[in-house]
This record gives C-alpha cells, sequence and structure tokens, in this order.
C-alpha cells in the first residue's frame, strides 16, 4: 500500500524555523514529484512547494517564496521542507503529497498531514 | 499565475440529486486539471485527472468534462458519501494551483 506519512509539526514561535519531513512507503518514490500542500483551519487547499522526482527542479507558492526550501533524499525515501521565517498566516495543517508522475501533475497519494502552528 | 474559480461555493442538494460543480480557469490549462473530495476530518483523495479521467476505485457516478477554460465536475446521483468539499486542481503555467472549493451539503 502506498503511504505518506509526516513528521516535524508543532508550535513555533514567529520569526522562528520549523523542518518537515515524510517518509514514503509502498512506491518507487524517486520516480515521482513530490509536493507540499497546506490547509488553514476551516480553509481550502494551498499548494506550498513541489519538487521533481530527481530534485532538478522546485517550485514555490509566492506566500513562501524565499523563505521555504523543499528538498528530498531519494536513497531515504524522504520529502522534507526547510521552513523559516515563519508567520502566523503560515499555521496550517501541511500535507505531503505524492505526485502521478516525474514532474508536476495530479496527486494521488496524501499523507495525514502534520499541524504547524506559529503563535507566540 | 493561473486563477481558478469554483462555483458555487456551496451546493444544497438532497440524496439522488444531481450535483454539478464548476471550475473556470483564468486563461487555457488545456485539459490538464484534476478534482478530488475532502471529507470532513480526512485528506483530499484524487477523483479526476486530465479533465475526464476517472482514479482508480472511483465509481462512475462522478464525471468530468470540459469546454475551452470550463470545468464541469458532475455527481449523478448523490451518495450519503459524496456530501463533502470539492476542490479543483490545475498543472499548467506556474507548477500547480488549486480553486477555493466547492461544499457538497445535504439539503
Amino acid at each position: 500500500e502506498e503511504q505518506l506519512v509526516e513528521s516535524g509539526g508543532g508550535l513555533v514561535q514567529p520569526g522562528r524555523s520549523l523542518r518537515l519531513s515524510c517518509a514514503g512507503t509502498g512506491f518507487n518514490f524517486d520516480r515521482y514529484a513530490m509536493h507540499w500542500v497546506r490547509q488553514a483551519p476551516g480553509k481550502g487547499l494551498e499548494w506550498v512547494s513541489g519538487i521533481t522526482w530527481n530534485g532538478g527542479r522546485t517550485g514555490y507558492a509566492d506566500s513562501v517564496k524565499g523563505r521555504f526550501t523543499i528538498s528530498r533524499d531519494n536513497a531515504k525515501k524522504s520529502l522534507f521542507l526547510q521552513m523559516n521565517s515563519l508567520r502566523p498566516e503560515d499555521t496550517a495543517l501541511y500535507y505531503c503529497t505524492k505526485d502521478t508522475a516525474p514532474a508536476p501533475y495530479y496527486m494521488d497519494v496524501w499523507g495525514k498531514g502534520t499541524t504547524v502552528t506559529v503563535s507566540s | 499565475d493561473i486563477v481558478l474559480t469554483q462555483s458555487p461555493a456551496t451546493l444544497s442538494l438532497s440524496p439522488g440529486a444531481r450535483a454539478t460543480l464548476s471550475c473556470r480557469a483564468s486563461q487555457s490549462v488545456g485539459r490538464f486539471l484534476a478534482w478530488y473530495q475532502q471529507r470532513p476530518g480526512q485528506a483530499p483523495r484524487l477523483l479526476i485527472s486530465d479533465a475526464s479521467n476517472r482514479a482508480t476505485g472511483i465509481p462512475a457516478r462522478f464525471n468530468g468534462s470540459w469546454s475551452g477554460t470550463d470545468f464541469t465536475l458532475t455527481i449523478t446521483s448523490l451518495e450519503p458519501e459524496d456530501f463533502a468539499v470539492y476542490y479543483c486542481q490545475q498543472r499548467s503555467g506556474n507548477w500547480v494551483t488549486f480553486g477555493g472549493g466547492t461544499k457538497v451539503e445535504i439539503k
């Protein structure tokens, strides 16, 4: 069974950093693009960042560009999101998702999410 | 950036009714659009890819269609488990964006 498990969320003060991790099992991790998608409480889905199968290309939403960095370790079947200069508006449930292709298309596997709360 | 506008925001229908959800793109995305369903307390799941292709295991009552920049998700006869929020997503332009969602609620 294809599965994604996120970790690393928590309560953090504004301006601080946090690093999210996502472990993939049950599929060939190194064949697919991966993404982070977030959902603020009571709100819709917002794509945050994506990375192609080999890490050769990355993309970011304007709201996080310059503050967040996505990376992957295919040998460890893991995806990461380094979040710096966090703001209260970054508070959300962060989902790790698997793409259907090596480059960004659609998301066919979703983790359960990890919660990030930015507050003083 | 490509903006996806979903309408209506909320759709109030009875079980067995037909649901028609709309997603309009601000510019051409070809047929590169997907639909997702999110039930309360759950992660979203992929329903439709490439505008009209049902994902594995998705019932035949879910149908996607498009014309130009207008995309439609039709649920032919609502089952109790279909009352949820639906999102569209495009993959042209700058990576990926989602629409704001349509909530299908029980009337």
